[in-house]
């Protein structure tokens, strides 16, 4: 089946603008996960998703940063005033669902964001 | 609080070289480790999980192990070939939900 998706793949925003971000995840996945990745790091944890529910944001870095996921299925980042330190490629996963142990998350191509 | 190290962080060697990748972690009270595979301006393909009771995994010419005592695991590929070209991350899940990832290695197998 289709693996998680995103859009779009790039992103190129001017300072102080609003975007959306978008991830569709694998079907039937119940847990939603976003990640920020930096230029020559690893991936971050922002937020987690179970169901409809955000059950745990302590990774988003600041309140410019929002998620949703109304239908328990789509999810999109919101961002606010961006700042050119927002710059970084965005990565969704999804899992089956997250209350089994060693549950294995499945990561989309990611959304290149640039902000000029 | 867990935090994941990956030596080297870049890595140049001729085609056909046996090479290890190594990842270390600071908590042992992990679920598994996995190791990805990133190519530029991608997302992240997984190569092999490694449960907490195993100690390796292999798929094709990749072998990955891993020593919880010691907070260490190995990546080995054989034989590199130039399409290897590619960053590698190690991820922990230790059941809170999120992969806390290392810094990676950037590997380039020269032709």
């Amino acid at each position: 089946g289709a693996g998680v998706s995103q859009t779009p793949s790039n992103k190129v925003t001017e300072k102080g603008k609003y975007v959306e971000l978008r991830c569709d995840p694998i079907s039937g996945h119940t847990a939603l996960y976003w990640y920020r990745q930096s230029l020559g790091q690893g991936p971050e944890f922002l937020i987690y998703f179970q169901g409809t529910g955000a059950a745990d944001d302590s990774g988003l870095p600041n309140d410019r940063f929002f998620a949703v996921r109304p239908e328990g299925s789509v999810s999109t980042l919101k961002i606010q005033r961006t700042e050119r330190g927002d710059s970084a490629v965005y990565l969704c996963a999804s899992s089956l669902d997250q209350t089994r142990v060693n549950n294995e998350q499945f990561f989309g191509p990611g959304t290149r964001l640039t902000v000029l | 609080k867990q935090e994941v190290t990956q030596i080297p962080a870049a890595l140049s060697v001729p085609e056909g070289e046996n090479l290890v990748l190594n990842c270390s972690f600071t908590d042992s009270a992990i679920y598994n480790l996995q190791w990805f595979r990133q190519d530029p301006g991608k997302g992240l393909t997984s190569l092999l999980l490694i449960q907490s009771s195993q100690r390796e995994q292999t798929s094709g010419r990749l072998n990955a192990s891993l020593d919880k005592s010691s907070g260490r695991s190995t990546l080995y590929i054989a034989a590199s070939q130039p399409g290897d070209s590619a960053t590698y991350l190690c991820a922990i899940y230790s059941g809170t939900y999120k992969y806390i990832f290392g810094t990676g290695t950037r590997l380039k197998v020269l032709a």
